[in-house]
């Protein structure tokens, strides 16, 4: 089946640097959407792409859908503490069904003061 | 802004046990999704419901069953609760593309 490869695992930075990490597919999404996880609470969606090449930002977060349609990116731009937590992406995986989701398997991002 | 409430935050129930995890949203989304997160696995989906009275198996549906009598509430139903049940669950709606998540229930099953 489809699967959603995020990378890097994890990240460990400093307070003030860029992030960037991006997700990849081996067949063609039409959506994909980003999603950031704090400790012990629920995703919240922080971008969604609905169109090849397509960049969208959002505070100091920018998303792009890749022109292949087999992969996105997200950058945060001068990090502050509280972008700790895992960044999911996530995108339908039937092209005509836009209901169900897969999910990347997460960057993990820690920020260090 | 959506709103996906979940009955509880934190639940410790005894193996055995029934268990009841309900999910409320505000948006009158057509869409509802159970998930389980556990380290290292990932979000399983376990059940979804495209309408009232209607479900769907998700990946992982063994054990668990669900209820939606109404739109804007998802229930899920631990018949038996076993250990390899506890988990943090998680509760979606979506009006079809982007989910809209809950801050989910940390179950406990001892």
């Amino acid at each position: 089946g489809q699967q959603l490869n995020q990378s890097p695992q994890s990240m460990f930075i400093q307070e003030g640097e860029d992030v960037s990490m991006n997700c990849t597919s081996s067949s063609i999404f039409n959506t994909w959407l980003w999603y950031k996880q704090e400790p012990g609470e629920g995703p919240v969606l922080l971008i969604a792409l609905y169109k090849a090449g397509e960049l969208t930002s959002n505070g100091r977060l920018t998303a792009q859908f890749g022109i292949t349609r087999k992969d996105s990116f997200l950058n945060i731009s001068a990090s502050i503490p509280s972008d700790v937590g895992i960044y999911f992406c996530a995108g339908p995986p039937h092209p005509y069904n836009t209901d169900k989701l897969i999910f990347g398997t997460g960057t993990r991002l820690q920020v260090f003061p | 802004d959506v709103k996906v409430t979940q009955s509880s935050r934190y639940l410790v129930k005894r193996t055995g046990e029934k268990v009841f995890l309900e999910c409320v949203q505000d948006m009158d989304h057509e869409n509802m999704f159970w998930y389980r997160q556990d380290p290292g696995l990932g979000l399983r989906l376990i059940y979804f419901s495209y309408d009232v009275k209607m479900k769907e198996k998700g990946d992982i549906p063994e054990g668990y069953s669900v209820s939606r009598e109404k739109k804007e509430r998802f229930s899920l139903i631990l018949e038996s609760a076993s250990t390899n049940q506890t988990s943090m669950y998680l509760c979606a709606s979506s009006p079809g593309s982007a989910e809209y998540f809950g801050p989910g229930t940390r179950l406990t099953v001892t």
